[in-house]
């Protein structure tokens, strides 16, 4: 069990540009997060999968952002025309399915920074 | 939605030190859960426990959810628990949680 891994671990981008980030979760978790967390803040939720279901999303998720995970494991979080706003870690946590322990294990974060 | 409050908002001990750390939250919750993040960001899972209690070596934690509450204990603090500590719940068993503000913990040797 290799954990939740996250890439790239930094990111720093021009403003206007695009990004995407990859997060691999535990092999047996079906469920996955995406998280944000700015300086001095709490992680704020961004959307989660079930397999490859997306279902929910927050309304921090603008229409620049997209989520994918297309067959079920690795789940990608892409930024279009990136804001300054925009930067913050990107987290990413897996958990075992429904009727299981609903406990969350993060990966170690995606840093963006957007100049 | 769901509102979560910690106290305290920092919190400075000496090596060998016990500490009790709250969470208050505004809604019944099926799901709740600790994290310590340590000075590189990564947030580590300590407790879920959205009732009840459950010790793991020099931490423990108490939920009682029917006054929306709960307390994490760290006894004989060192060095290394030093980091932002963060409770978070939900209405489900999955789904998303709702972090609150985190306590920063600073313990000195």
């Amino acid at each position: 069990d290799t954990g939740v891994s996250q890439n790239p671990r930094h990111k720093i981008t021009k403003r206007g540009q695009n990004v995407t980030f990859r997060c691999d979760p535990i092999s047996e978790h079906n469920r996955l997060y995406w998280y944000r967390q700015t300086l001095g803040q709490g992680p704020e939720f961004l959307t989660y999968f079930q397999n490859e279901a997306q279902l929910e999303k927050s309304r921090l998720l603008s229409d620049r952002f997209s989520a994918e995970r297309p067959k079920g494991s690795f789940s990608t979080l892409e930024i279009q025309r990136t804001e300054q706003g925009d930067s913050a870690m990107y987290l990413c946590a897996s958990s075992p399915q429904p009727g299981k322990s609903g406990e969350l294990f993060f990966g170690e974060g995606s840093r963006l920074t957007v100049l | 939605g769901i509102q979560v409050e910690q106290s305290p908002p920092d919190l400075i001990l000496q090596e060998g030190a016990n500490s009790t750390l709250r969470c208050n939250f505004s809604d019944s919750v099926n799901n709740l859960q600790w994290f310590h993040q340590n000075p590189w960001g990564q947030l580590i899972n300590l407790f879920y426990i959205p009732s009840g209690t459950k010790q793991n070596g020099r931490l423990s934690a108490t939920t009682v959810a029917t006054e929306r509450y709960s307390l994490l204990y760290i006894s004989s603090s060192q060095t290394t628990d030093s980091g932002v500590y963060f409770c978070a719940v939900g209405r489900n068993q999955g789904g998303k949680l709702i972090f609150g503000q985190g306590t920063e913990l600073s313990v000195k040797p």
